[in-house]
């Protein structure tokens, strides 16, 4: 069985700030894990994966998560908050030991907001 | 790049009607999956589908449920008799198998929203 826990539901950041969202997992085989975003009225767009190659793995927009294994972690960075970064964030995992259309367990969406 | 479409953007339905979600996956691509996110809630997986076959599902997806490709480019989700509690966003996924195999992410569409009246 797998599942994802988002340790916070909400996150506010000023622009210019770092952005730290968090995320563990548990799965009962080599995981892989995604960080998708979802911006108002908009489908869920990948932002990074993790599949077992590197652990600190550069995504789309300045993001960047690193694999944890110790701490069943897979949380996300970014070094600056941008305005349009504004979104909810769903971290996701699929266990790589099953079939090759692996279904994804999302946990619950932290909402990124960014004050000017 | 290419882009998984959903079809309508917001579909209003009588309860106990039966309603037909379309959706036209990355053409390249052999996994579909369907989802689905309650209001308020996570998004839950439904059902996947290769080889003109379901190949897992959930426990949300009962007998009320099924999932079609019709020709080569639609991949269609099918509620017999909706209830109440259908209401919720559905997104369409599919997925590459080759390449990097196993490790292909899902694209997703932009979704359909169901409203049971």
């Amino acid at each position: 069985a797998q599942s994802v826990t988002q340790l916070d539901s909400h996150v506010s950041v000023s622009e210019g700030t770092p952005v730290l969202l968090r995320c563990n997992y548990s799965s009962s085989y080599s995981p892989s894990l995604f960080w998708y975003v979802q911006h108002p009225n908009k489908g869920l767009q990948l932002l990074l994966k993790y599949t077992s190659a590197a652990t600190l793995v550069k995504g789309i927009n300045g993001f960047e998560a690193e694999f944890k294994k110790s701490e069943t972690s897979f949380h996300l960075t970014k070094p600056s908050a941008h305005m349009s970064d504004a979104a909810e964030y769903f971290c996701v995992v699929s266990d790589r030991g099953r079939n090759a259309g692996n279904m994804l367990t999302f946990g619950g969406g932290t909402r990124l907001m960014v004050k000017p | 790049e290419p882009e998984v479409t959903q079809t309508p953007s917001h579909q209003v339905t009588q309860m106990g009607q039966e309603v037909i979600l379309r959706c036209v996956p990355i053409s390249n691509h052999l996994y579909f999956y369907w989802y689905r996110q309650i209001l308020g809630q996570k998004v839950e997986f439904l059902v996947s589908f290769y080889n003109n076959e379901i190949s897992e599902k959930s426990e949300i997806f009962d007998d009320q449920f099924s999932v079609e490709r019709p020709d080569g480019s639609n991949f269609t989700l099918k509620i017999r008799s909706t209830k109440l509690e259908d209401s919720a966003m559905y997104f369409c996924a599919s997925s590459d198998p080759h390449g990097q195999g196993r490790d292909q992410p899902q694209h997703f569409g932009d979704g359909t929203r169901l409203s049971i009246l």
